[in-house]
């Protein structure tokens, strides 16, 4: 049974950098028919999709925070990372790093693809 | 972006129940549609993906259907296990978009 586990500090000043790995046990990270993710969750509220690469590196970001996101990847470690930048009080929220299959076509993300599995969270507050 | 838009945003029901979510996309998606499920407190799961086939663990009482713009999730003979929110998110175009979440709730 493969499994993700997000690590990183859970508290982060306004303006700073937030910083989290992803550490991928039990499975290759380098294997073909995935993306690695990357999810957050507000308190109390909705899912929203962060942004993805694949074990070559490619990476897809959500458009409203691809000016401040940075998703890298290191084969080696088995492990991927996100990095956010110029937080706010808005950036709180549970990060959800997760396996995101690629459905058998993994040139693009367009397509048949989905999140699974998840890691357990950790929740990042941005404090003032 | 695609807008993803569940409703009802909650809904009450008894064990026994069947309950129907509806999902719709504000631009026809085919069937690159996923359901999530959550419960409180714990981690998203994997549901069903392109629109209508069943994750391994779950039982066949959730049955999902559906192509283009207009989705649902279906749970027949509701159980205590199926009280959760439930999130459609569409994988036809980036940036992937959830809906708002469904609360089935007692």
């Amino acid at each position: 049974q493969w499994q993700l586990q997000e690590s990183g500090p859970g508290l982060v000043k306004s303006s700073e950098t937030l910083s989290l790995t992803c550490s991928v046990s039990g499975f290759p990270i380098s294997i073909s028919t995935y993306f690695w993710g990357w999810i957050r969750q507000p308190p109390g509220k909705g899912l929203e999709w962060i942004g993805s690469i694949y074990e070559s590196g490619s990476t897809y970001y959500n458009p409203s925070l691809k000016s401040r996101v940075t998703i890298s990847v290191d084969t080696t470690g088995n492990h991927f990372s996100l990095r956010l930048s110029s937080v706010t009080a808005a950036d709180t929220a549970v990060y959800y790093c997760a396996g995101h299959h690629c459905g058998g076509d993994c040139s693009t993300l367009a397509g048949y693809n989905w999140f699974d599995p998840w890691g357990q969270g950790a929740l990042v507050t941005v404090s003032s | 972006d695609i807008q993803m838009t569940q409703s009802p945003s909650s809904l009450s029901a008894s064990v026994g129940d069947s309950v129907t979510i509806t999902c719709r996309a504000s631009q026809n998606i085919a069937s690159y549609l996923n359901w999530y499920q959550q419960k409180p407190g714990t981690v998203p799961k994997l549901l069903m993906y392109a629109s209508s086939s069943l994750q391994t663990g779950f039982p066949s009482r959730f049955r999902g259907r559906g192509s283009g713009t207009d989705f649902t999730l279906t749970i027949t003979n509701l159980q205590p296990e199926d009280f959760a929110t439930y999130y459609c998110q569409q994988s036809s175009i980036t940036p992937l978009t959830f809906g708002q979440g469904t609360k089935v709730e007692i």
